[in-house]
């Protein structure tokens, strides 16, 4: 029973390359989300997705990223031309139900992309 | 000021001590709020969650609600050092908020 599978678990880039993180949902799950972690600071929302359909992206810094969610594979998470600021965890969670709407609603979270740009 | 507000530790504590571990909110439409657990290097896990103000208790967790005063807590009795980790507080009412998180260590 396989959870949330993220890869690669490590990536490094140079600066002005583009970083691309792939998310596998828990399997039955149509919702992905997306967090990242920076050093000594807690988890940001970025991006919520459905099948095909990008349902929140207030968190999304307005230029470089892009997420996508397609009918079939995983969640990509997409940088393009990294900076040093953009070094971080990237973590993808997934959830069978749809958020809030005042019920409880579980995120399944995965293992976490490093990402270290140089 | 932050959405939820967690004080960031480190917290150690030896083998057997009783842990407490708070938050607090400022959005009064806060309803649903969540305690996760991340090991170094691991994604987070959900240890708890609650809805109403009170307790919930599981095993030697124990989660506690105060919206009168915007105050969360998760204690932990017998503490471990199994149960050394950042431990994360959230609001899931819209979208997930967390806290910063404590780091909290459990030493023998």
């Amino acid at each position: 029973n396989a959870g949330v599978m993220q890869n690669p678990r490590h990536l490094v880039r140079r600066r002005g390359q583009e970083a691309r993180l792939r998310c596998s949902p828990v399997k039955g799950h149509s919702h992905v989300y997306w967090y990242r972690q920076l050093p000594e600071e807690g988890l940001k929302f970025m991006v919520y997705l459905q099948k095909e359909n990008i349902i929140d992206e207030s968190g999304m810094p307005k230029e470089r990223f892009s997420a996508e969610f397609p009918k079939e594979g995983p969640s990509i998470l997409r940088i393009q031309q990294v900076v040093r600021g953009d070094s971080a965890a990237y973590f993808c969670a997934s959830s069978r139900m749809v958020p809030g709407q005042g019920s409880y609603n579980e995120q399944f979270f995965g293992p976490g992309t490093r990402l270290t740009v140089l | 000021q932050k959405e939820v507000e967690q004080d960031p530790g480190p917290l150690s504590v030896p083998e057997g001590a009783i842990v407490s571990l708070n938050c607090t909110y400022s959005n009064s439409a806060f309803q649903y709020f969540m305690w996760y657990r991340q090991y170094s290097r691991k994604g987070p896990e959900l240890l708890m969650y609650t809805y109403s103000s009170g307790n919930k208790e599981d095993g030697r967790f124990t989660a506690q609600v105060d919206k009168s005063s915007k105050y969360i807590s998760l204690f932990i009795r017998d503490s471990q050092p199994s149960d050394s980790a950042t431990y994360l507080c959230a609001d899931n009412t819209d979208k997930l908020i967390f806290g910063t998180g404590t780091r909290l260590q459990v030493f023998p």
